[in-house]
């Protein structure tokens, strides 16, 4: 079983560049998040999905956009990367939107220089 | 919106002592859940706490909900250096657990052996 898969672990992207973050989860979790981190700070919402083909804009979706075409994929698409979307990326899944836990993944380091 | 805050931001403190991190809510929450993230990893799910007043223990670690169900503690008793890390709390606002999770900012926790 191992719950929510990232890749990559690292990337380095220029600016300008784009590139697709993928996450799958193995649960059978309806619910699926992505999340960044700055350094030092805590977790924004970029989008999240109430199951396959349903998507929604979390707090900061500027920049970024996702699909949602199985239950267990969620990808996050970066187009034309700035150094302002240099953190890090967590994929998040729950059986649940409130209760029970969500289940991260490991994350993927974004550099944009 | 929903707002959850976290008191202390950060916290450094001898091995031995003990540590006591707050969360508060703007609004009423259906649950509250804790998390633990390691330096450089992910968060991981502690615990959740449904009941209002209820109190939970995992070894060195207490979870109290409060009476109101607008805040909660997680209180470390003698601390280890395996402590390390920042906690989050976060609940969903509302009487059921339908809501997605709003999570507080974290309190970041150094031990000093």
């Amino acid at each position: 079983n191992a719950g929510v898969t990232q890749t990559p672990k690292f990337r380095i992207l220029k600016i300008g560049q784009s590139m697709t973050l993928q996450c799958t989860q193995d649960m059978n979790h309806n619910y699926m998040y992505w999340y960044r981190q700055d350094p030092g700070m805590g977790l924004k919402l970029i989008y999240y999905s109430v199951g396959a083909g349903i998507t929604d804009k979390g707090e900061v979706p500027n920049g970024y956009n996702v699909s949602r075409s199985t239950t267990e994929d969620f990808p996050l698409r970066l187009e034309l990367a700035a150094p302002s979307q240099t953190s890090v990326y967590f994929c998040a899944s729950s059986y649940s939107p409130g209760g029970g836990g969500y289940t991260f993944g490991s994350g993927t380091r974004l550099t944009v220089v | 919106g929903q707002q959850v805050m976290q008191i202390p931001q950060y916290q450094h403190v001898q091995e031995g002592e003990d540590f006591t991190t707050y969360c508060n809510s703007s609004t009423t929450l259906s649950n509250i859940q804790w998390y633990k993230q390691r330096p450089g990893g992910h968060p991981v799910f502690l615990i959740q706490l449904v009941k209002s007043g209820e109190v939970k223990k995992q070894k060195r670690l207490t979870f109290q909900f409060g009476e109101a169900k607008k805040n909660s503690s997680l209180h470390i008793t003698a601390t280890q250096t395996t402590d390390v890390g920042t906690y989050f709390c976060a609940g969903p606002p509302g009487e059921t657990s339908g809501s997605r999770l709003t999570f507080g900012e974290g309190t970041q926790l150094t031990v000093n052996p």
